[in-house]
């Protein structure tokens, strides 16, 4: 069974603070992505990461995917109030087409005005 | 940008009654799926189906819940006697054909907003 952890389970800090979130396995996935819940609503995708060290930056969110691709991790500088949410990690589940999702429990984002 | 649509946002039944709920994928997408997220615990995965039938199922999906796309646009989970363990946000996503897009886009579900289904 493929699990992913994420760590810490839930953040506060204020506005304008950098922070790291990490999503970690010991299975290998092909990909991860990472997606943004916010209260009432679906996961929405943030981005994909697939190659071992892969570094992929949205704005000031910074993305990054382990060497044995294993492990990812995500950073936001200069952290604003609409940062707040749950950041969740997912990967497709190894083995067959389907492609089915497994996800992290997430990370409770707040960042206080 | 095209999305998914989920209706109702919030269904509210009494157990042992049936529910449906309705999604409406990303209209040139192949793939399907249910997941739920029950209050503080992890997105689960429930089914996936293509082609007109269910290609993978989790423990999670019993004979209570069944899917269908009746009518080639909409994608149903219908979960027949409905338990207070139901009670959850119920997600459908979608996903392009492979051959569409090379890896890792085709890798990529796009989620609807969810249903909250509560279960009294």
């Amino acid at each position: 069974t493929q699990l992913l952890e994420q760590s810490p389970q839930f953040l506060s800090i204020q506005e304008g603070e950098n922070l790291t979130v990490y999503c970690n396995s010991s299975s290998v996935f092909s990909s991860l992505q990472w997606y943004r819940q916010e209260p009432g609503e679906g996961p929405v995708l943030l981005v994909t990461v697939v190659t071992g060290g892969e570094v992929k930056k949205l704005k000031r969110l910074t993305f990054q995917f382990g060497d044995a691709r294993k492990d990812s991790s995500l950073h936001i500088t200069a952290a604003q109030p609409g940062d707040t949410g749950l950041y969740l990690c997912a990967g497709p589940h190894m083995g067959g087409s389907n492609y089915k999702l497994t996800f992290g429990k997430g990370t409770l984002l707040t960042v206080n005005p | 940008e095209p999305e998914v649509t989920q209706t109702p946002s919030h269904q509210v039944t009494q157990m042992g009654q049936e529910v449906i709920l309705r999604c409406v994928p990303i209209s040139n997408h192949l793939y399907f799926y249910w997941y739920r997220q029950i209050l503080g615990q992890k997105v689960e995965f429930l089914v996936s189906f293509y082609n007109n039938e269910i290609s993978e199922k989790s423990e999670i999906f019993d004979d209570q819940f069944s899917v269908e796309r009746p009518d080639g646009s909409n994608f149903t989970l219908k979960i027949r006697s409905t338990k207070l363990e139901d009670s959850a946000m119920y997600f459908c996503a979608s996903r392009p054909r492979s051959d569409s897009y090379a890896f890792p886009l085709k890798n990529i579900q796009y989620f609807g907003a969810g249903t909250r289904l509560s279960v009294l």
